[in-house]
This record gives structure tokens, C-alpha cells and sequence, in this order.
């Protein structure tokens, strides 16, 4: 059965600290991994990686895919309240998104 | 001009009622679905449509039946609602070929969902 898992489930940091959120997963015929950012409302899309070892950047948010440990990591540096939210990794096999339970950070002033 | 709009966003019912919700999409896009998130945040996949033909039902009840009349609609009825029917429904739309799920989901703001 496809699985993503999440680590750490629950994350409280100061503003300005870095945080590194992780993410691994088992699935057959991989495609693509996905991160989300979940506010009060609807998931808004991150990145979307598909090649090993190449980072993807917007901002003070970063990520990587290692295909071969079958693990993604994300970064946020110089955090700020603004980011607190429920972070979403899904991992697309053939024909849906399995996503991960989710990682909820918070940034305390 | 919402992207992808579902309605109702609240819903609170008795056990037992059969209840429906609307989602609509105006980015022209292949493919909807219909998530389910828990009381854990856990977003777990229901359905999948590519220009109205089912490609994806998970292991769902058959109380819940989805139903695409055109492409920029997917709307969900439930018969016969449980208390653990209780969560977050979530409409969703790509631009994937055959629902296959690897490009980026746009998400409706969701559908809270009460059984009483």
C-alpha cells in the first residue's frame, strides 16, 4: 500500500528560527512529490519535485527530493508567524495524490 | 473569481439524512476529486474524474456517490449520513491526462460537515 510519512507531527519554534520538515514515502510507480501549505482553509500548492538532488526555491522556502532514500525535505529560514500552518507532503503514484499527515508548525513571536 | 468554489461550507444534519455538496471549477481543467481530511488533518482521496468518467474510487461506503454532469462539475450526495461521515470534504481540479495526479491540485476551501 502507498505511505507517506511526516516527521515531526507537531513543530513550535521562535520567529526567525529555521525549520526542517520531513517527509518519506513508499509507493509504486512514482511520479511526483508534491508540498502544500494548509491554513484555515484550502491546501495552497509549494513545489512540486521530480528530479533527485535538484532544490526548488521560492523565497525563504526551499526543497529536495532524494529518490533514492525516497525522502523529501522542506526548509523554511527566518521563519515568521505568517508561516504558521499545517504543512502537506503528497506523493503522486499512478493516478492520485496519497498525502502525508501532516506537519503543524507553529512560530511563536 | 474563485478557482474552485464548493458549496455548502458548513453543513450540520441529524444522522441518518442524505445531504449533498456542490463543487464547480472554472480553470478548465481535465480532472476533479473529492477528498476527505479527518479530525487529524489526514486528507485521504474519495473520487477522481477525467472528463466525467470515474477513474479513481477508493474503498468509500456506496452511501457516498459522486456524480459529474460536465467537466467544470463534481458534486457529492451521501445517503444515510453517520457520525463518522463528520470531516472536511475538499474538491480539488488538475490539468492531468486521465486523472493521473501528478501535477499541481487546486483546492476548493472545503466543506465542513457535522453529523449530529
Amino acid at each position: 500500500e502507498d505511505k507517506v510519512v511526516q516527521s515531526p507531527l507537531s513543530l513550535v519554534v521562535h520567529e526567525g528560527d529555521t525549520v526542517t520538515l520531513n517527509c518519506s514515502y513508499e509507493v509504486t510507480n512514482f511520479r511526483s512529490l508534491l508540498w502544500y501549505k494548509q491554513e484555515k482553509k484550502a491546501p495552497t500548492f509549494l513545489f512540486m519535485l521530480t528530479s533527485s538532488g535538484i532544490e526548488k526555491k521560492s523565497g525563504r522556502l526551499s526543497s529536495i527530493l532524494d529518490k533514492k532514500e525516497l525522502f523529501s525535505i522542506l526548509n523554511i529560514t527566518a521563519t515568521q508567524t505568517g508561516d504558521s500552518a499545517i504543512y502537506l507532503c503528497a506523493v503522486a503514484p499512478a493516478q492520485k495524490l496519497v498525502f502525508g499527515q501532516g506537519t503543524r508548525l507553529t512560530i511563536n513571536p | 473569481d474563485t478557482a474552485v468554489s464548493q458549496t455548502p461550507k458548513y453543513l450540520v444534519t441529524q444522522m441518518g439524512n442524505d445531504k449533498s455538496i456542490k463543487c464547480e471549477q472554472n480553470l478548465g481543467h481535465d480532472t476533479m476529486y473529492w477528498y476527505k481530511q479527518d479530525s487529524k488533518k489526514f486528507l485521504k482521496i474519495m473520487f477522481s474524474y477525467n472528463n466525467k468518467e470515474l477513474i479513481i474510487n477508493e474503498t468509500v461506503p456506496n452511501r457516498f456517490s459522486p456524480k459529474s454532469p460536465d467537466k467544470a462539475h463534481l458534486n457529492l450526495h451521501i445517503n444515510s449520513l453517520e457520525l463518522g461521515d463528520s470531516a472536511v470534504y475538499f474538491c480539488a481540479s488538475s490539468q492531468d491526462l486521465r486523472g493521473r495526479g501528478t501535477g499541481e491540485l487546486f483546492f476548493g476551501e472545503g466543506s465542513r460537515l457535522t453529523v449530529l
